[in-house]
């Protein structure tokens, strides 16, 4: 198996634009897909593929990657995007298993 | 609405058994690998099956192989996960999750609301 790793939090001043990274071996192969989850409500999907938001996802959320260091941007961060915010990818083994990272939690000053 | 409800959690003994279920509207269901994530109270994500779209692969987490087993009825729309032998580590929200599987990624872009397990005695 392989490991995704997270910073645990990042902090953004309300209209900044932040990063949060995700680094692991199977993004070298695989492309990450990062969720957005709220307290008390189930994950919700904002970048998946090479960079691409489902419907409803406003566009200050963005992705890109580079070796093994995915990334999630939020360009104008707003006070609705504090919340916790996880990566995943396939296994590096190929087979369909599949690692999160363990999460940050984005706090929006 | 594309939608998945979960349904079965509840409180079980350590060594105990319980069987979730999760029902699919709104979409093809046929035409999906599903999965199953739990969360630990407090914690992160984690994956923990798979099941292709016929139901002729599935895989595991090592910690729940052996123990749990996914399948799927295409013809009732349903995925479940029987859970055997369960710990105290098994504790968790269970959500059950649509996979988009394609060559380099793998994304569960539709979640359930999750059903709470509590393995204690």
């Amino acid at each position: 198996s392989s490991e995704l790793t997270q910073d645990p939090a990042v902090s953004v001043a309300l209209g900044q634009t932040v990063r949060i990274t995700c680094q692991g071996d199977s993004l070298r192969s695989y492309y990450v897909s990062w969720y957005q989850q709220k307290p008390g409500q189930a994950p919700v999907v904002v970048i998946y593929g090479k960079n691409t938001r489902p419907s409803g996802i406003p566009d200050r959320f963005s992705g890109s990657s580079s070796g093994n260091t995915a990334s999630l941007t939020i360009t104008g961060a707003q006070a609705e995007d504090e919340a916790d915010y996880y990566c995943n990818s396939r296994d590096s083994s190929g087979n369909h298993h599949v690692v999160f990272g363990g999460g940050t939690k984005l706090t929006v000053l | 609405e594309v939608q998945l409800v979960e349904s079965g959690g509840g409180l079980v003994q350590p060594g105990g058994s319980l069987r979730l279920s999760c029902g699919a509207s709104g979409f093809t269901f046929s035409a999906y690998w599903l999965s199953w994530v739990r969360q630990a109270p407090g914690k992160g994500l984690e994956w923990v099956a798979n099941i292709h779209q016929d139901g002729s692969e599935t895989y595991y987490v090592d910690s729940v192989r052996g123990r749990f087993t996914i399948s799927r009825d295409n013809a009732e729309n349903s995925v479940y996960v029987q859970m055997n032998s369960l710990r105290a580590e098994d504790t968790a929200v269970y959500y059950c999750a649509r996979v988009l599987v394609g060559a380099k990624g793998y994304a569960f872009d539709i979640w359930g609301q999750g059903t709470m397990v509590t393995v204690s005695s």
